[in-house]
């Protein structure tokens, strides 16, 4: 079964203004990551932040985790046209599989 | 893109026939992986391989096998398609518990 799910399935916004998107799971992890999927495309992968760490950036791009709560929220600042895609969080256990939920489709509106 | 290709990128396939789906890598990490993708599930791993000849299952491997004889290639096998494997197939690499890169996909129709 899914570890991760994500929060909301959609979110449509303006171009310029941010997107976050939450990721529920339900075990203990070694590390979350967060992927990117643009239509027909293969996922790249965006960020990675440890079971030990609370919050990393990357570019526009912010990630908190919260073990106690067991959630994880990337936020995307200023976004633009080209972010327009799905977001997945995945989680790593220490068995080094990674389990998906079934995402965010985010669309940024011009 | 990472240096994997997957091959075949399309397929047509008929029910009760089998296919194989090959990854191939050239950036000779250790693990690899294979995942489908269907609507509203996001992606679900089938099996994957820690090592040549070191393989292990996924959440969805009934009707799956596997089988990696070299570092770089990992095949994927639907022994006797049925249409529920109509679907897209990722292959991924990584090295322990680092970031995967993912291929292409294969799109697989089984009519």
């Amino acid at each position: 079964s899914q570890q991760g799910e994500e929060d909301p399935q959609a979110l449509s916004i303006q171009e310029g203004e941010n997107a976050t998107m939450n990721c529920s799971y339900k075990t203990s992890i070694n590390n979350l990551q967060w992927y990117r999927q643009n239509s027909g495309r293969g996922l790249v992968h965006l960020i990675l932040i440890r079971s030990n760490e609370r919050e990393k950036h990357s570019g526009r791009l912010r990630v908190t985790l919260d073990t106690s709560k067991k959630s994880s929220s990337l936020l995307i600042t200023a976004s633009r046209a080209a972010d327009t895609a799905s977001y997945f969080c995945a989680t790593v256990s220490n068995d080094y599989k990674l389990s998906f939920g079934a995402g965010t489709t985010v669309t940024v509106r011009a | 893109d990472a240096g994997i290709t997957q091959s075949p990128r399309h397929k047509v396939t008929e029910t009760g026939t089998p296919v194989t789906l090959r990854c191939h890598q050239t950036e000779n990490h250790r693990y690899m992986y294979w995942y489908r993708q269907d609507p509203g599930h996001g992606l679900r791993l089938i099996h994957y391989s820690y090592g040549v000849k070191d393989t292990d299952k996924g959440e969805v491997s009934d009707g799956y096998s596997v089988s990696r004889s070299k570092t770089e290639d990992f095949l994927l096998t639907l022994e006797s398609a049925t249409s529920s494997q109509t679907s897209v197939y990722f292959c991924a690499i990584s090295e322990e518990t680092s970031e995967q890169y993912f291929g292409p996909g294969t799109r697989l129709t089984v009519t």
